[in-house]
């Protein structure tokens, strides 16, 4: 069963501060997702990483992958308060039948003036 | 540009009711999938579909079916709804299985009393 594990799962810091989000899972895989949910909305795509060693930057965001390490990190740098959000990381594992995303419990991540 | 589109946005049920959710894609995407999200959770996936004519299990199929009418739909349906299946609902599509990100729609959130 593919488990996956963001830390941490709630954080708050202020504007200004650079911060690090973790995404381990337990079963190989090279297909790793980032996505943003704001309050009571939908989920918006930020990341798609294929391959080990892929690194995608948007804005204040990068992401990264490790397959080797089953981690990927997704770093906020100069954080602004319209980047609070919660943020999930989920893995497509096709290894085993099923299909579909498995997802991480989410960040939620406030970011104070 | 509607992407997925759910309806309905909201509902209240009572236990041992029934229901069909219904999901839309305008993207002409193969594989659709549907969600559910429960706080604190990240998405679970219930069902999916690759491709148009095929149906397959999800982590949490019980107490659901699905149908994909055509390529551009595909419903859920609870037949004698419960308690435990009040939660936030999410189809998704894709152009295919894996690699591409999955666009969800904006969700329909279900009250079982």
């Amino acid at each position: 069963e593919l488990k996956v594990e963001q830390n941490p799962l709630f954080l708050s810091m202020q504007e200004g501060k650079n911060y690090t989000i973790y995404c381990n899972y337990s079963t190989t895989s090279d297909r790793l997702y980032w996505y943003r949910q704001d309050p009571g909305k939908s989920l918006e795509s930020l990341f798609v990483l294929l391959s080990n060693g892929a690194v995608k930057q948007e804005g204040r965001l990068m992401a990264s992958l490790d397959t080797k390490a089953r981690l990927s990190t997704l770093h906020i740098t100069a954080a602004v308060h319209d980047l609070s959000a919660t943020y999930f990381c989920a893995v497509d594992y096709t290894g085993g039948g099923a299909d579909g995303l498995t997802f991480g419990k989410g960040t939620h991540l406030i970011i104070q003036p | 540009n509607a992407g997925v589109t759910q309806t309905p946005k909201f509902q209240v049920l009572k236990t041992g009711q029934s229901m069909t959710l219904q999901c839309a894609q305008d993207m002409n995407h193969n594989s659709m999938y549907w969600y559910r999200q429960d706080p604190g959770m990240g998405l679970r996936l219930i069902y999916y579909s690759a491709s148009e004519g095929t149906t397959d299990k999800g982590e949490v199929p019980n107490g659901y079916n699905v149908s994909r009418l055509n390529k551009r739909e595909f419903s859920l349906r609870l037949e004698s709804a419960a308690p435990s299946q009040t939660s936030v609902y999410f189809c998704a599509s894709s152009r295919n299985r894996g690699i591409q990100p999955q666009h969800f729609g904006d969700g329909t959130r279900l009250s079982i009393l």
